[in-house]
């Protein structure tokens, strides 16, 4: 594709319930990338996966969320029982390799609501 | 840890001013830095990265080791370059590490 794809593009989610957010990648970029954009926080790294290596999870905020890739390209971030707080938009994107050299190419985001 | 600040939650400047956006980061190796831009409703995007030493928009930025910070400078600010701007760092291979963003708002 042209871009990351993310979908859905927005949700809204009644507290408690699960969701699942899905990022398409770049074809061909191996290093993807989940990020979390709230007011007043940044931009808040959650999960890294590059290649066939073991992932990142150094960001992820509770064992309620969690990623998956599956076969080194689209990827799922599913967040369990959700919280007024999860609500933000969940960034996903993606580079070539490794992070040194390659431009990080950013989806268009998933806004959560959690009601 | 890896860690980006960036003290400014928003600067406004009127247009044909001087902008300088400030970012200082913790890192004990030699990181890579980049400034990442969002204009409104659109994705966000890379601006410029240390290693290239290049000037993109009329936006400019060094890294001073010493001070351990990386602001983006631009020497007369123009209305569209409103939007958010993000620092971030990255360890060579590593995750890339954002600061909190500043709102940059040019007024005419």
């Amino acid at each position: 594709g042209a871009g990351v794809s993310q979908s859905p593009s927005n949700k809204v989610t009644e507290k408690g319930k699960d969701v699942e957010l899905r990022c398409d990648p770049i074809s061909g970029h191996t290093a993807l990338y989940w990020y979390r954009q709230s007011l007043g926080q940044g931009l808040e790294f959650l999960i890294y996966f590059q290649g066939n290596s073991a992932p990142d999870k150094s960001g992820l905020p509770s064992d309620r969320f969690s990623a998956e890739r599956t076969g080194g390209s689209v990827s799922t971030l599913t967040i369990q029982r959700t919280q007024q707080e999860d609500s933000a938009v969940y960034l996903c994107a993606s580079s070539l390799a490794r992070t040194s050299g390659n431009t990080i190419y950013f989806g268009e985001g998933s806004w959560l609501t959690v009601v | 840890a890896q860690r980006v600040t960036q003290p400014e939650k928003l600067l406004s400047v009127f247009k044909g001013a001087p902008v300088e956006l400030k970012c200082n980061y913790s890192y004990s190796g030699s990181p890579e830095l980049f400034w990442y831009v969002q204009y409104s409703r659109q994705r966000l995007q890379l601006l410029l990265r240390h290693i290239s030493r290049e000037s993109i928009k009329g936006f400019t930025a060094d890294l001073n080791k010493g001070e351990t910070s990386f602001h983006l400078k631009k020497p007369f600010a123009q209305e569209e370059d409103s939007a958010m701007y993000y620092c971030a760092l990255t360890n060579y291979g590593n995750k890339l590490v954002f600061g909190a963003g500043t709102i940059l708002r040019v007024k005419s």
